[in-house]
Protein backbone atom coordinates (compact mmCIF):
# COMPACT_ATOMS: atom_id res chain seq x y z
CA UNK A 1 0.00 0.00 0.00
CA UNK A 2 0.93 4.07 -0.01
CA UNK A 3 0.39 6.49 2.46
CA UNK A 4 1.50 10.09 2.89
CA UNK A 5 0.11 11.88 6.42
CA UNK A 6 0.10 15.11 7.12
CA UNK A 7 -1.78 17.61 9.27
CA UNK A 8 -4.95 18.49 8.30
CA UNK A 9 -5.01 21.75 9.32
CA UNK A 10 -2.60 24.22 10.69
CA UNK A 11 -3.32 28.04 12.06
CA UNK A 12 -0.73 31.12 12.34
CA UNK A 13 -0.22 34.31 12.75
CA UNK A 14 1.31 36.93 9.93
CA UNK A 15 4.99 37.07 10.02
CA UNK A 16 5.35 33.90 11.86
CA UNK A 17 7.26 30.94 10.81
CA UNK A 18 4.99 27.24 10.45
CA UNK A 19 6.00 24.03 9.62
CA UNK A 20 4.06 21.44 7.95
CA UNK A 21 5.43 17.91 8.22
CA UNK A 22 4.75 14.90 5.65
CA UNK A 23 5.37 11.31 6.25
CA UNK A 24 5.39 8.72 3.73
CA UNK A 25 5.42 5.27 2.74
CA UNK A 26 4.92 4.03 -0.91
CA UNK A 27 6.00 1.32 -2.90
CA UNK A 28 8.09 3.85 -5.38
CA UNK A 29 9.95 6.92 -4.68
CA UNK A 30 11.93 9.54 -6.39
CA UNK A 31 11.51 12.68 -4.52
CA UNK A 32 8.91 14.83 -2.68
CA UNK A 33 7.16 17.66 -3.99
CA UNK A 34 5.15 20.24 -2.19
CA UNK A 35 2.06 21.94 -4.11
CA UNK A 36 -0.72 24.99 -3.02
CA UNK A 37 -3.99 24.88 -3.53
CA UNK A 38 -6.40 27.80 -2.72
CA UNK A 39 -9.60 27.93 -2.54
CA UNK A 40 -9.75 24.75 -4.60
CA UNK A 41 -8.75 25.77 -7.44
CA UNK A 42 -5.80 24.89 -9.99
CA UNK A 43 -3.06 22.99 -7.68
CA UNK A 44 0.66 25.44 -8.29
CA UNK A 45 4.03 23.47 -7.73
CA UNK A 46 6.52 25.49 -5.21
CA UNK A 47 9.26 22.67 -3.97
CA UNK A 48 10.74 19.37 -4.98
CA UNK A 49 13.10 17.38 -2.86
CA UNK A 50 14.91 14.69 -4.70
CA UNK A 51 17.92 14.16 -2.29
CA UNK A 52 18.27 14.78 1.55
CA UNK A 53 18.41 18.50 2.90
CA UNK A 54 16.77 21.71 2.54
CA UNK A 55 15.65 23.33 -0.79
CA UNK A 56 14.82 26.98 -0.27
CA UNK A 57 12.70 28.90 -2.89
CA UNK A 58 12.32 32.44 -1.03
CA UNK A 59 9.90 32.61 2.09
CA UNK A 60 9.35 28.93 1.16
CA UNK A 61 11.80 26.03 2.46
CA UNK A 62 11.41 22.29 1.47
CA UNK A 63 13.13 19.91 3.91
CA UNK A 64 13.61 15.84 3.35
CA UNK A 65 14.94 12.45 4.56
CA UNK A 66 15.04 9.70 3.02
CA UNK A 67 16.30 7.43 5.92
CA UNK A 68 13.11 8.92 7.71
CA UNK A 69 10.70 9.02 5.09
CA UNK A 70 9.65 12.55 6.41
CA UNK A 71 9.82 15.68 4.74
CA UNK A 72 8.27 19.16 6.20
CA UNK A 73 7.82 22.29 4.43
CA UNK A 74 8.65 25.34 6.26
CA UNK A 75 6.78 29.18 5.65
CA UNK A 76 8.73 32.01 7.00
CA UNK A 77 7.30 35.59 7.52
CA UNK A 78 3.63 34.17 7.19
CA UNK A 79 1.26 36.47 4.93
CA UNK A 80 -2.48 36.52 4.55
CA UNK A 81 -2.18 35.18 0.87
CA UNK A 82 -0.75 32.24 2.43
CA UNK A 83 -3.80 31.27 3.43
CA UNK A 84 -4.58 27.94 1.34
CA UNK A 85 -4.16 24.01 1.44
CA UNK A 86 -0.99 22.25 1.45
CA UNK A 87 -0.13 19.32 -0.27
CA UNK A 88 3.00 16.88 0.20
CA UNK A 89 3.15 14.41 -2.84
CA UNK A 90 5.37 11.58 -3.81
CA UNK A 91 6.82 11.51 -7.26
CA UNK A 92 7.68 7.91 -8.23
CA UNK A 93 9.42 8.44 -11.09
CA UNK A 94 10.93 11.59 -13.05
CA UNK A 95 7.39 12.91 -15.32
CA UNK A 96 5.89 9.81 -13.68
CA UNK A 97 3.06 8.95 -11.09
CA UNK A 98 2.67 12.03 -8.35
CA UNK A 99 0.71 10.71 -5.23
CA UNK A 100 -0.83 13.20 -3.30
CA UNK A 101 -1.19 13.16 0.73
CA UNK A 102 -4.79 14.61 2.04
CA UNK A 103 -3.65 18.31 2.03
CA UNK A 104 -3.10 20.81 5.11
CA UNK A 105 -5.24 23.54 5.40
CA UNK A 106 -3.32 26.60 6.87
CA UNK A 107 -5.05 29.64 8.29
CA UNK A 108 -3.47 32.60 8.82
CA UNK A 109 -4.39 35.21 11.19
CA UNK A 110 -3.79 39.08 11.34
CA UNK B 1 1.34 28.99 -23.81
CA UNK B 2 -2.14 28.57 -21.90
CA UNK B 3 -1.08 26.25 -19.56
CA UNK B 4 -3.64 23.20 -19.23
CA UNK B 5 -6.95 23.73 -20.48
CA UNK B 6 -10.02 21.73 -19.26
CA UNK B 7 -13.46 22.25 -20.44
CA UNK B 8 -15.90 21.79 -19.44
CA UNK B 9 -15.20 24.15 -16.33
CA UNK B 10 -18.69 22.88 -14.54
CA UNK B 11 -21.26 20.13 -15.33
CA UNK B 12 -24.69 18.96 -14.06
CA UNK B 13 -25.87 16.18 -15.32
CA UNK B 14 -28.54 13.58 -13.85
CA UNK B 15 -27.53 10.48 -13.10
CA UNK B 16 -27.12 7.33 -15.73
CA UNK B 17 -26.30 10.44 -18.13
CA UNK B 18 -22.66 10.33 -19.95
CA UNK B 19 -20.11 12.97 -19.09
CA UNK B 20 -17.13 13.72 -21.06
CA UNK B 21 -14.21 15.65 -19.41
CA UNK B 22 -11.62 17.51 -22.11
CA UNK B 23 -8.00 17.97 -21.15
CA UNK B 24 -5.14 20.07 -23.62
CA UNK B 25 -1.99 19.89 -22.35
CA UNK B 26 0.68 22.19 -22.75
CA UNK B 27 2.68 22.29 -25.85
CA UNK B 28 5.53 19.91 -25.73
CA UNK B 29 4.52 17.93 -22.11
CA UNK B 30 4.42 13.99 -22.68
CA UNK B 31 2.95 13.23 -19.71
CA UNK B 32 -0.82 13.22 -18.99
CA UNK B 33 -2.17 13.11 -15.48
CA UNK B 34 -6.56 12.76 -14.48
CA UNK B 35 -7.08 13.38 -10.86
CA UNK B 36 -10.25 13.51 -8.73
CA UNK B 37 -10.54 15.69 -5.70
CA UNK B 38 -13.04 14.99 -2.93
CA UNK B 39 -13.06 16.21 0.69
CA UNK B 40 -13.63 12.91 1.50
CA UNK B 41 -10.89 11.35 -0.33
CA UNK B 42 -8.06 14.15 -1.50
CA UNK B 43 -6.76 14.37 -4.40
CA UNK B 44 -6.95 10.38 -6.08
CA UNK B 45 -4.64 9.72 -8.97
CA UNK B 46 -7.21 8.19 -11.37
CA UNK B 47 -5.45 7.44 -14.39
CA UNK B 48 -1.78 8.39 -16.21
CA UNK B 49 -0.23 8.38 -20.02
CA UNK B 50 3.09 9.12 -20.85
CA UNK B 51 3.90 9.37 -25.40
CA UNK B 52 -0.11 8.97 -24.95
CA UNK B 53 0.08 5.72 -23.65
CA UNK B 54 -1.71 4.97 -20.75
CA UNK B 55 0.76 3.93 -17.88
CA UNK B 56 -1.25 2.96 -14.95
CA UNK B 57 -4.72 3.34 -14.93
CA UNK B 58 -5.32 1.33 -11.23
CA UNK B 59 -6.45 4.51 -9.71
CA UNK B 60 -9.41 4.17 -12.17
CA UNK B 61 -12.59 3.30 -9.73
CA UNK B 62 -14.27 1.08 -12.40
CA UNK B 63 -15.46 0.00 -15.75
CA UNK B 64 -17.74 3.36 -16.06
CA UNK B 65 -14.80 5.43 -16.30
CA UNK B 66 -12.28 5.46 -19.24
CA UNK B 67 -9.89 7.78 -20.36
CA UNK B 68 -8.09 8.63 -24.15
CA UNK B 69 -5.10 10.43 -25.94
CA UNK B 70 -6.24 10.71 -29.05
CA UNK B 71 -3.28 12.64 -29.76
CA UNK B 72 -0.36 14.20 -28.03
CA UNK B 73 -2.26 17.28 -27.06
CA UNK B 74 -5.61 15.86 -25.99
CA UNK B 75 -7.36 14.01 -23.36
CA UNK B 76 -10.72 13.24 -22.59
CA UNK B 77 -12.11 11.59 -19.51
CA UNK B 78 -15.37 9.62 -19.59
CA UNK B 79 -18.07 8.36 -17.09
CA UNK B 80 -20.94 6.39 -18.19
CA UNK B 81 -23.28 5.96 -16.73
CA UNK B 82 -22.58 9.03 -14.19
CA UNK B 83 -23.61 8.34 -10.66
CA UNK B 84 -23.69 10.70 -7.80
CA UNK B 85 -21.10 9.45 -5.95
CA UNK B 86 -19.29 10.59 -9.05
CA UNK B 87 -19.28 14.20 -8.09
CA UNK B 88 -16.32 16.07 -7.67
CA UNK B 89 -13.54 18.09 -9.15
CA UNK B 90 -11.68 16.52 -12.23
CA UNK B 91 -8.04 18.14 -12.85
CA UNK B 92 -5.72 17.14 -15.30
CA UNK B 93 -2.00 18.03 -15.49
CA UNK B 94 0.70 17.62 -17.38
CA UNK B 95 4.20 17.59 -17.23
CA UNK B 96 7.40 16.89 -19.32
CA UNK B 97 9.92 14.16 -18.82
CA UNK B 98 13.10 16.12 -19.94
CA UNK B 99 15.73 15.60 -17.58
CA UNK B 100 15.53 17.67 -14.02
CA UNK B 101 11.71 18.16 -14.49
CA UNK B 102 9.72 17.33 -11.66
CA UNK B 103 6.73 20.00 -11.54
CA UNK B 104 3.18 19.18 -12.67
CA UNK B 105 1.21 21.85 -14.05
CA UNK B 106 -2.88 21.60 -13.43
CA UNK B 107 -5.86 22.82 -15.43
CA UNK B 108 -8.60 24.54 -13.58
CA UNK B 109 -10.79 21.80 -12.88
CA UNK B 110 -14.31 20.48 -13.70
CA UNK B 111 -16.92 20.56 -11.28
CA UNK B 112 -19.31 17.51 -11.83
CA UNK B 113 -22.28 17.66 -10.16
CA UNK B 114 -24.08 14.19 -10.57
CA UNK B 115 -28.11 14.86 -9.30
Amino acid sequence: GQSLEQPSEVTAVEGAIVQINCTYQTSGFYGLSWYQQHDGGAPTFLSYNALDGLEETGRFSSFLSRSDSYGYLLLQELQMKDSASYFCAVLYNQGGKLIFGQGTELSVKP
Amino acid sequence: DAGVIQSPRHEVTEMGQEVTLRCKLISGHNSLFWYRQTMMRGLELLIYFNNNVPIDDSGMPEDRFSAKMPNASFSTLKIQPSEPRDSAVYFCASSSQLEGNTEAFFGQGTRLTVV
